[in-house]
């Protein structure tokens, strides 16, 4: 079975600009989570999607939004780029509480 | 707010030294508690769960960890590290919220564990 999938692995962006980064789940995992690593700060919740409805959400400023389709793969984006969003971003999935699955992040670096 | 404390931030052990990584953990109701590794260049990955029973728990590669529901504590523990467990450990706690009461998984800020040979 497919791990979770991230797409791309890298990506550099400027200040100002917007990026989307897409996420597709384990087969059958209906539940997918966002999550920000940075050094220091571990890893900060963004959201998580279940059935195309956003059932959590963290504390991060509207400029981050995600959804999800009705094929469970789901798309992060963030708006107006700062250098702080730079970051490894994670998406997992799971079925119902069961532990989360992560994929390998994507790097986004702001500049 | 629901929160995870990792007590230290960097560890380094020589080999066959035993480990113990601390966890700390804020809220009052039922928990489920997971301790992740994530190995240099690769995806976050489970160690061990907690759901419910056995307070010790083990997990893949000698890791245990012990609940102490009285401390809010889930430490984990290896008797004897091998350079192969130099990885960032990070522990997480599901809290309630949410739509149907899905929990959402909150991390700790990780642990960075070097070995030396």
């Amino acid at each position: 079975k497919a791990g979770v999938t991230q797409t791309p692995r890298y990506l550099i962006k400027t200040r100002g600009q917007q990026v989307t980064l897409s996420c597709s789940p384990i087969s059958g995992h209906r539940s997918v989570s966002w999550y920000q690593q940075t050094p220091g700060q571990g890893l900060q919740f963004l959201f998580e999607y279940f059935s195309e409805t956003q059932r959590n959400k963290g504390n991060f400023p509207g400029r981050f939004s995600g959804r999800q389709f009705s094929n469970s793969r789901s798309e992060m984006n963030v708006s107006t780029l700062e250098l702080g969003d730079s970051a490894l971003y994670l998406c997992a999935s799971r079925v119902g509480d069961s532990p989360l699955h992560f994929g390998n992040g994507t790097r986004l670096t702001v500049t | 707010a629901q929160s995870v404390s990792q007590h230290n931030h960097h560890v380094i052990l020589s080999e066959a030294a035993s480990l113990e990584l601390g966890c700390n953990y804020s809220y009052g109701g039922t928990v489920n508690l997971f301790w992740y590794v994530q190995y240099p260049g690769q995806h976050l990955q489970l160690l061990l769960k907690y759901f419910s029973g056995d307070p010790l728990v083990k997990g893949i590669k000698g890791f245990e960890a012990e609940f102490i529901k009285s401390k809010f504590s889930f430490n984990l523990r290896k008797p004897s590290v091998q350079w192969s467990d130099t990885a960032e450990y990070f522990c997480a706690v599901t809290a309630p919220g949410g739509t149907g009461g899905y929990n959402k998984l909150i991390f700790g800020a990780g642990t960075r564990l070097a070995v030396h040979p």
